[in-house]
């Protein structure tokens, strides 16, 4: 069955940086969640969208934006990158309606150094 | 959400019954009980969920107390690849909103 995926999974980046991490939902699933995990710690959401519209919002920084585009990828965008975003970072996704599980995709590690 | 409380950690014996458990005596009436897991660093994954009915499916099964206060999480027969974090999760089933992860239990399954 196909899965949620991410790229890139792996990424290096400068403090002070830019960096934009991608992720493909499962067909059919309208709603795409980020979610953040810093080393020894648990999963925080980060943001949300349902329809290409943003459905809630967490502990983002402002340098952080995201959006959903038609197709429902969505792409999290990370500017004045800082050591302490270094972190994996997860997507889920989810339909509406039909499955209340979230199915999460493998992660992006960001390391910024 | 409501609030739940698992113990950090607990270990198996390979091929051994895990039982995991976790409180939530502030559960409301239309929560619930969702269980997710995190094998070390990969994306967490679904289990089970259940509102008040003993549930099961091909990998665990879920017990909840009549009162709904607490619940456990069972995997009849832990293998070494069940070695992961095992997160309660207590929420509306229909709620599109956000997951959110307390401390969970590391469960590790030892040889």
């Amino acid at each position: 069955a196909a899965g949620v995926i991410q790229s890139p999974r792996h990424l290096i980046k400068e403090k002070r940086e830019t960096a934009t991490l991608k992720c493909y939902p499962i067909p059919r699933h309208d709603t795409v969640y980020w979610y953040q995990q810093g080393p020894g710690q648990d999963p925080q959401f980060l943001i949300s969208f349902y329809e290409k519209m943003q459905s809630d919002k967490g502990s983002i920084p402002d340098r952080f934006s995201a959006q959903q585009f038609s197709d429902y990828h969505s792409e999290l965008n990370m500017s004045s990158l800082e050591l302490g975003d270094s972190a994996l970072y997860f997507c889920a996704s989810r339909e509406t309606g039909l499955s209340y599980e979230q199915y999460f995709g493998p992660g992006t590690r960001l390391t910024v150094t | 959400d409501a609030k739940t409380t698992q113990p950090p950690s607990m270990d198996c014996a390979e091929g051994r019954a895990a039982n995991l458990p976790c409180n939530h005596s502030t559960i409301s009436g239309n929560e619930y009980v969702y269980w997710y897991r995190q094998i070390h660093s990969q994306g967490p994954q679904y289990i089970i969920h259940g509102l008040k009915n003993n549930e099961t499916n091909e990998m665990a099964s879920l017990i909840i107390t009549e009162d709904r206060k607490s619940s456990t999480l069972i995997l009849p027969h832990a293998t070494l690849r069940d070695t992961a974090v095992y997160y309660c999760i207590v929420r509306v089933s229909s709620s599109a909103r956000q997951l959110t992860f307390g401390s969970g239990t590391q469960l590790t399954v030892l040889p």
